[in-house]
């Protein structure tokens, strides 16, 4: 399978306790991109990367909440002192991209489900 | 006003109908994405256009940069059809999602 894998695919945990998320993208792509979708909403953009550099964050992003692309392939999302509001699917994508432009499709992963407790 | 809207926010139809779902968008954009998404979670991108028209079997999508609106049509609807479908204009990066269209294809 060469698409974007996550996982793991479900977590659940206690209110208080630290969860990491890793995705790893199609192997060509440079450009990785995370977002979190709460039910009945569309997703919202949290982070993005240029190979291993972190280009963007959202105000979303709380200082509990860390990215990481060290080697420019896979990506972890880390959430430390988990909240009840944070549960939500935290999706990742990837795609090819030259400067300022996006000159591929986008491609998702199956998301990782967060139940906060 | 929300940077992207979908309408309609739900659609019921019967197998076989022509579907149209529209997405209006307030943000300048060099892109605009459709994707598709089942329950469970899973997205699929179906077309990212950035002029004109797109056909990919029976979808088609349309976009008018000047008035800032996009369509997605599905012609001979199909039950397998029933998913969420989202409008997401790339104004940069962080692409701007719509909060989707449920649809609902019956046989």
């Amino acid at each position: 399978d060469t698409g974007v894998s996550q996982n793991p695919r479900h977590k659940i945990t206690k209110r208080g306790q630290n969860v990491t998320f890793r995705c790893d993208p199609i192997s060509e792509h440079n450009r990785l991109y995370w977002y979190r979708q709460t039910l009945g909403q569309g997703p919202e953009f949290l982070t993005y990367f240029q190979n291993e550099a972190q280009l963007e964050k959202s105000r979303l992003l709380s200082d509990r909440f860390s990215a990481e692309r060290p080697k420019g392939s896979f990506s972890t999302l880390e959430i430390q002192r988990t909240e009840q509001g944070d549960s939500a699917m935290y999706l990742c994508a990837s795609s090819l991209g030259t400067g300022q432009v996006v000159t591929g499709e986008l491609f998702f992963g199956e998301g990782s489900r967060l139940t906060v407790l | 006003k929300n940077e992207v809207e979908q309408s309609p926010q739900n659609l019921t139809a019967q197998e076989g109908e022509f579907i149209t779902i529209n997405c209006s968008y307030s943000v300048g954009i060099s892109a605009l994405h459709w994707l598709q998404q089942h329950p469970g979670g899973g997205i699929v991108s179906l077309f990212m256009l950035s002029s004109g028209k797109k056909k990919h079997g029976r979808l088609i999508a349309t976009i008018n940069i000047q008035e800032k609106h996009s369509s997605l049509h599905i012609t001979a609807s199909h039950p397998r059809d029933s998913a969420v479908y989202i409008c997401a204009p790339r104004g940069s990066e962080k692409l701007v999602f719509g909060k989707g269209t449920k649809l609902t294809v019956n046989p």
